[in-house]
């Protein structure tokens, strides 16, 4: 009983390299989320993918990008890190749009110097 | 405006006390759930706890309770017997099945950091 399962748990980019966070679950969810969290800020949404083929915008798009793979992956991409983006970065699933729980991963702490 | 108030950034409470978590949230969409989740040290997301819109009763799982006021827009979380083990931050949440045609998911509140003192 895997769940989501996020990779890589830890990770730390210099300013500028770019980097891949990968997500899958195996619950067969129609709906999948990239958070991030800040201290003091709660966690906030970057992308979600409402199903196999579609991604849109959450409140904090910018300088991100996303993948859905198929229906069990859902990856986030940071082209050009900042320090700003440093945070920790939960993928979640949900069975369907607009009802029912989250199921969260475990989170990625990623630190850009 | 915040969907979702949580006005106490952190709590001390004795062993065995109940404790209440406050959350306030801001819909105009007639259909959507509230949420809360627990975030232990060790940072995995928790489902505590659900409560629909349209949901007459509280909702109630184990020692977790929702205290459901929806004219007064607020959805407590009640804990019973606390133990040392709720030590954790708390967040409340919200769905929205219209999402007023904004993002789907889970809009969160800052959360409450909950500390029991034996």
């Amino acid at each position: 009983n895997a769940g989501v399962t996020q990779t890589p748990k830890f990770q730390v980019l210099k300013t500028g390299q770019s980097m891949t966070l990968q997500c899958a679950q195996d619950m067969n969810h129609n709906s999948m989320y990239w958070y991030r969290q800040d201290p003091g800020m709660g966690l906030r949404l970057i992308y979600y993918s409402a199903s196999e083929g579609t991604t849109d915008k959450g409140e904090v798009p910018n300088g991100y990008n996303v993948s859905r793979l198929n229906k069990r992956e859902f990856s986030l991409r940071l082209e050009s890190a900042a320090p700003s983006q440093t945070s920790v970065y939960f993928c979640a699933s949900s069975e369907f749009i607009g009802a029912g729980e989250l199921f969260f991963g475990e989170g990625s702490r990623l630190t850009v110097l | 405006a915040q969907k979702i108030t949580q006005t106490q950034p952190g709590m001390f409470v004795q062993e065995k006390e109940a404790v209440t978590l406050d959350c306030t949230y801001d819909t105009s969409d007639p259909s959507y759930g509230l949420f809360w989740y627990k975030q232990p040290s060790s940072g995995e997301m928790i489902f505590l706890i659900y409560q629909g819109s349209y949901d007459q009763q509280n909702a109630t799982e184990g020692r977790y309770s929702l205290n459901f006021q929806k004219a007064r827009k607020s959805a407590n979380l009640v804990i019973s017997a606390s133990q040392l083990g709720d030590s954790a931050m708390y967040f409340c949440a919200m769905r929205e099945l219209y999402s007023g045609g904004g993002a789907d998911g889970l809009t969160f509140g800052k959360g409450t950091h909950l500390i029991i003192q034996p």
